[in-house]
């Protein structure tokens, strides 16, 4: 089945790196994406990895994709308090129109 | 600027009552969504749409009903039926809405609708 999994709350103090982690069911999927969502907002795109990648850097993101275990996760370098915010792991699968989206990753950077 | 909005940003809704959301972009994308937030939850798909003049229902369509007359407009009705309608509701848009393909969706900034 569809299913896309994250914990609920990460607390970090700024400068640190942050990882946030999300697991998923099919192994069909396609694309995997990170998205953001600070309070009130919509979602902004963050990054995304194809699912023959392993890694994917961009600028303070790295993506890094464990295919065998389903685990795909988001390291942000040195967290500011900008990054504050819910981070939400989707992947798209081969079968489907949609984005199977996790529940979110409440993100609290610490000055 | 190319882009989603969509308004109002707060809806209220008495009982009994229907109300639609308005969702516009002009990135002259083909497919457009809408899906719903409640907190700590996330996004479950309400309606898409792939093309205009054809719309087909997401996991959660009961209640809710759309319309795709234009390529840029794609408006959420909230019917009495829905009973818990309290929800933050999010429009999205992609390129072409092919099934797999790399079809990154962009969001709108969102409605949040209370129930008076």
């Amino acid at each position: 089945g569809e299913d896309v999994e994250q914990s609920l709350f990460l607390s970090v103090r700024e400068g640190d790196s942050s990882v946030i982690n999300c697991t998923y069911t099919d192994s069909s999927s396609t694309y995997l994406y990170w998205y953001k969502q600070e309070p009130g907002a919509g979602l902004q795109l963050l990054t995304y990895i194809f699912s023959n990648m392993d890694m994917k850097q961009d600028q303070r993101l790295t993506v890094l994709l464990n295919k065998k275990d389903k685990h795909l996760s988001l390291r942000i370098a040195d967290t500011q308090t900008g990054d504050s915010a819910i981070y939400f792991c989707a992947e798209s699968i081969r079968s489907s129109y949609k984005l199977i989206f996790g529940s979110g990753t409440r993100l609290l950077v610490r000055p | 600027d190319g882009g989603i909005t969509q308004s109002p940003k707060y809806l209220f809704r008495k009982e009994g009552q229907n109300v639609t959301l308005s969702c516009e972009q002009n990135l002259n994308h083909d497919a457009m969504y809408w899906y719903r937030q409640d907190p700590g939850q996330g996004l479950r798909l309400i309606y898409y749409s792939q093309i205009v003049n054809d719309f087909q229902k997401g996991d959660i369509a009961e209640g809710y009903s759309v319309s795709r007359e234009k390529k840029e407009s794609f408006p959420l009705t909230v019917t009495s039926a829905q009973k818990n309608p309290t929800a933050f509701y999010l429009c999205a848009s992609s390129p072409s809405g092919l099934a797999g393909e790399k079809e990154t969706q962009y969001f709108g900034p969102g409605t949040r609708l209370l129930v008076l």
